[in-house]
């Protein structure tokens, strides 16, 4: 079945510093990729997707690149800010299956001043 | 901006006791999720609607939840009798179509069972 694994956290960082949360999935057939940010008490956002092979998804100063031949999807941001803190979830979409979505376990950020 | 809108937003119930959330989809979205998400996981789908019709219950655990879009609009999901195990988020999304991949998510109805 489809799976997705992310990088266990918390992640702390200091402003301005580089993100990056690692992301690799499983599925069979050509799934889109999605990234979203759930801030405390709130449900979750559409942070980007990418829908096929070498697409890259970007919001916000975020990016993420979709790799088929390493089926990763990492996501990064080049200069975090406290705001960003938040807890981030991997996920793709089974195409082939009325697109239920599958997500990984999430992966809290904290960034300090 | 369309959101998807949930009630209520936090709900407290005691074990055996029943509860029920509701959902209204974004205007037009054919297409409704039921997730639960466990803290310190990720959401797992419950139930899927196209239109009234479920086109996915195989995660709802049928002998106490169920799940009503009668109109095709907005939904229900119950839980009766609510267990100490069914503490947690319950979150709806909606996406234009079946086919179209982008969901769209609710702020959420945070279970608490004693």
């Amino acid at each position: 079945g489809n799976s997705v694994t992310q990088m266990e956290g918390p992640v702390t960082l200091s402003e301005e510093a580089f993100l990056t949360i690692n992301c690799t999935y499983t599925a069979t057939g050509y799934p889109s990729l999605f990234w979203y940010v759930q801030y405390p008490g709130e449900g979750l956002q559409l942070l980007l997707k990418a829908t096929k092979a070498d697409d890259k998804g970007s919001n916000k100063g975020f990016e993420a690149t979709y790799r088929k031949e390493t089926t990763s999807f990492h996501l990064e941001k080049g200069s975090v800010q406290v705001s960003d803190s938040a807890v981030y979830f991997c996920a793709l979409s089974d195409q082939g299956g009325g697109n239920k979505l599958t997500f990984g376990t999430g992966t809290q950020l904290k960034v300090e001043l | 901006e369309a959101e998807v809108a949930q009630s209520p937003r936090y709900k407290i119930t005691e074990k055996s006791q029943a509860v029920a959330f509701w959902c209204d989809p974004i205007s037009g979205h054919a297409t409704l999720y039921w997730y639960r998400q466990i803290l310190g996981q990720g959401p797992e789908l419950l139930v899927q609607f196209q239109d009234e019709s479920v086109v996915d219950d195989s995660q709802l655990p049928k002998d106490r939840f169920s799940a009503e879009r009668l109109k095709g609009v907005d939904s229900t999901l119950k839980i009766q009798p609510a267990e100490l195990g069914d503490s947690a988020m319950y979150l709806c999304a909606s996406s234009l179509a079946r086919e179209t991949d982008t969901q769209y998510f609710g702020p959420g109805t945070r279970l608490t069972v004693l």
